[in-house]
């Protein structure tokens, strides 16, 4: 079985400052992982992923994820946040099929 | 290319009703994935088709079911609506391997 942790469920953060939305995984087999970013009314568009070699990806807006396996984390980081980046964040696992199993999210409120 | 498309986008049901949600995956891809969203659950999976085969289950009553075509169009079913089955249903469609998940915009079913 699989599990994520994502420990903050809220992250206020103000306009051009550095954020980190933390996620914890657990899993008996080898995984995959995946940020996914929600916004208001909408399905889930997919921020980056890691499936195999380099531990530090990077998605196009300027956010990136480092694959630690020894403490079985994805952090999620961005060195400086918009008010468009305001928006609900999940981190997700997969095993096998197509199969993913989520976190509980973290809203990330970006304030002027 | 078309996105994942999942008709209706709204729903009101009374309790004790069934309901269908339909799902048209983006063209090429054969797997075909569920998944319940709730304040208080989260992103729960409910189940996977690939090739018109259910592959995965997740730990939902016999009440939740769910079908797949020969053009990979997958629908789902909902039997004897309970109040608790208010939720944002999500469709995923990928190539079927350990590859990203790419999402619909949901429908939001509410029973009353």
């Amino acid at each position: 079985a699989q599990s994520v942790t994502q420990l903050d469920s809220q992250v206020p953060v103000f306009e051009e400052a550095p954020v980190e939305l933390r996620c914890n995984y657990s899993s008996s087999v080898s995984v995959y992982l995946f940020w996914y970013v929600q916004y208001p009314n909408q399905g889930l568009q997919l921020l980056l992923k890691y499936l195999s070699g380099s531990t530090l990806v990077k998605s196009i807006n300027g956010f990136e994820a480092e694959f630690n396996k020894s403490q079985t984390s994805f952090h999620l980081r961005k060195p400086s946040v918009h008010i468009s980046d305001t928006a609900e964040y999940f981190c997700a696992v997969g095993s096998g099929y197509s199969t993913l199993t989520f976190g509980k999210g973290t809203m990330l409120l970006v304030s002027p | 290319k078309a996105g994942v498309t999942q008709t209706p986008r709204y729903l009101i049901k009374t309790r004790g009703q069934q309901v269908t949600l339909s799902c048209s995956p983006i063209s090429g891809h054969r797997s075909v994935s569920w998944y319940q969203q709730t304040p208080g659950q989260g992103l729960q999976f409910l189940f996977e088709y690939f090739s018109e085969t259910q592959r995965n289950k997740g730990n939902f009553p016999g009440r939740f079911s769910g079908r797949q075509f020969s053009n990979s169009r997958s629908e789902m079913n909902v039997s004897t609506l309970e109040l608790g089955d208010s939720a944002l249903y999500l469709c995923a469609s990928s190539l079927g391997g350990h590859d990203e998940q790419y999402f619909g915009p949901g429908t939001r079913l509410t029973v009353t």
